[in-house]
């Protein structure tokens, strides 16, 4: 089955500056990329999510690049801002979201 | 706009008692997924339904059982609980199941005591 790793597991970025997380999956026939945004008694809110035919998708400060090839992808927040504060998870799918594997999550701490 | 309703938020249980999760997708929303996230972990996938049938099956214990509604409501219920049981459950819905966006509810916090 799909196998989904996600780096770093905490990063700590000052407001203003960008902050990258990056996930590889393992089977290449994925092909729907989710990323959400999970804040402390809330459930996961879907930020922006790529599918396999774009290399890149960006809404306003949020961005996501795809490599096929490599079979990684990455999310990119820009001027960071303290309600950026989260754990952000990547997930991957091959069938749509019946089989949809999560990354194990990134605490995202952004410092006023 | 009308978001995923989970029900209860909050259940305290004792081990070998039984619960039963509430999930109200969005509406004219179709597929329910279930998923189980345990302290510091990713959401993991349990089952899920399309038009009222179990459409995949993840990780979810033999103990576990779970339909879906003829108004698309879906109930997940959980027997012989035991204290590792204990996590944050969610449901999530979306429009078909082809690549299609998912939302999330707000959790229930099954506690096991």
């Amino acid at each position: 089955g799909e196998n989904v790793e996600q780096h770093p597991s905490t990063l700590s970025v000052q407001e203003g500056d960008s902050a990258v997380i990056k996930c590889t999956y393992s089977d290449s026939a994925s092909n729907y990329f989710p990323w959400y945004k999970q804040e402390l008694g809330k459930g996961p809110q879907l930020i922006i999510d790529i599918r396999s035919n774009v290399g890149e998708k960006k809404d306003q400060r949020i961005a996501v690049t795809l490599n096929k090839t490599a079979k990684h992808f990455s999310l990119h927040i820009t001027e960071t801002q303290p309600e950026d504060s989260a754990v952000y998870f990547c997930a991957a799918s091959i069938r749509g979201n019946n089989d949809m594997r999560f990354g194990a999550g990134t605490r995202l701490t952004v410092k006023p | 706009a009308a978001g995923v309703i989970q029900s209860p938020r909050h259940l305290i249980k004792e081990k070998r008692e039984t619960a039963t999760l509430k999930c109200y997708p969005i509406p004219r929303h179709d597929t329910v997924y279930w998923y189980q996230q345990g302290p510091g972990q990713d959401p993991q996938f349990l089952i899920s339904f399309y038009e009222k049938m179990q459409s995949d099956k993840g990780s979810i214990p033999d103990r576990f059982s779970a339909q879906q509604f003829s108004d698309y409501h879906s109930e997940l219920n959980m027997s012989s609980l035991e204290l590792g049981d204990s996590a944050l459950y969610f449901c999530a819905s979306s429009l078909g199941i082809q690549g299609t966006e998912a939302f999330f509810g707000q959790g229930t916090r099954l506690t096991v005591v």
